[in-house]
């Protein structure tokens, strides 16, 4: 069975930098085609994808916001790791870790969710 | 970007009702896109992927279909539990991978 659970803070102050864990269970980095990745949803509105990585640390990113994302991986750990330079108040949303695996594309399995609030 | 949009935005229905959601591409993705559920405060759960292939657990009064840029989500009778917010997403291509706006089904 695959878990993943979101961490890390619920408040930050515009300018700053948000980092977020993913800890899963029931995969393995280890894995050939394990894939976890980001989704964030602001308050009542719709779902945006934003990062994605791979076993063999193929990495993909939205464009809209690749110049402030960096996502990476422990793979002993089982941890996966978000982070977003320059926080603005429009980044307030819920950041859901997500599994993907390889040539898949649908997310099928989705953590509880991190609310993440900007503001100062 | 590929867009995704969705109608209704809003959809009233009755149960035991059929009703469809429609998700239009703006450009052709094959058949890479998926249908999920939300409900209030939880996070969504994948329906459909690959535009008619139900996720293991869903029911059957759950389908899917379409291609190239047209695409429908269809309940054949609507349950109470049902009553929720769909999302289609294409995953023709990474940059970005894309969801619609929601419909939101509603008693």
């Amino acid at each position: 069975q695959i878990t993943l659970k979101e961490s890390g803070p619920t408040l930050v102050k515009p300018t700053q930098t948000l980092t977020l864990t993913c800890t899963f269970s029931g995969l393995s980095f280890s894995t050939s085609g394990v894939g976890v990745g980001w989704i964030r949803q602001p308050p009542g509105k719709a779902l945006e994808w934003l990062a994605i990585i791979y076993w063999n640390d193929d990495k993909h990113y939205s464009p809209s916001l690749k110049s402030r994302l960096t996502i990476t991986k422990d793979t002993s750990k089982n941890q996966v790791v978000l982070t977003m330079i320059n926080m603005d108040p429009v980044d307030t949303a819920t950041y859901y870790c997500v599994n993907n695996p390889w040539l898949s594309g649908a997310f099928d399995i989705w953590g509880q969710g991190t609310m993440v609030t900007v503001s100062s | 970007d590929i867009q995704m949009t969705q109608s209704p935005s809003t959809l009233s229905a009755s149960v035991g009702d059929r009703v469809t959601i429609t998700c239009r591409a703006s450009q052709i993705i094959n058949t890479y896109l998926a249908w999920y559920q939300q409900k209030p405060g939880k996070a969504p759960n994948l329906l459909i992927y690959k535009t008619s292939t139900l996720e293991s657990g869903v029911p059957s009064r759950f389908s899917g279909g379409g291609s190239g840029t047209e695409f429908t989500l269809t309940i054949s009778s609507l349950q109470p539990d049902d009553f929720a917010t769909y999302y289609c997403q294409q995953y023709n291509t990474f940059s970005p991978w894309t969801f619609g706006q929601g419909t939101k089904v509603e008693i």
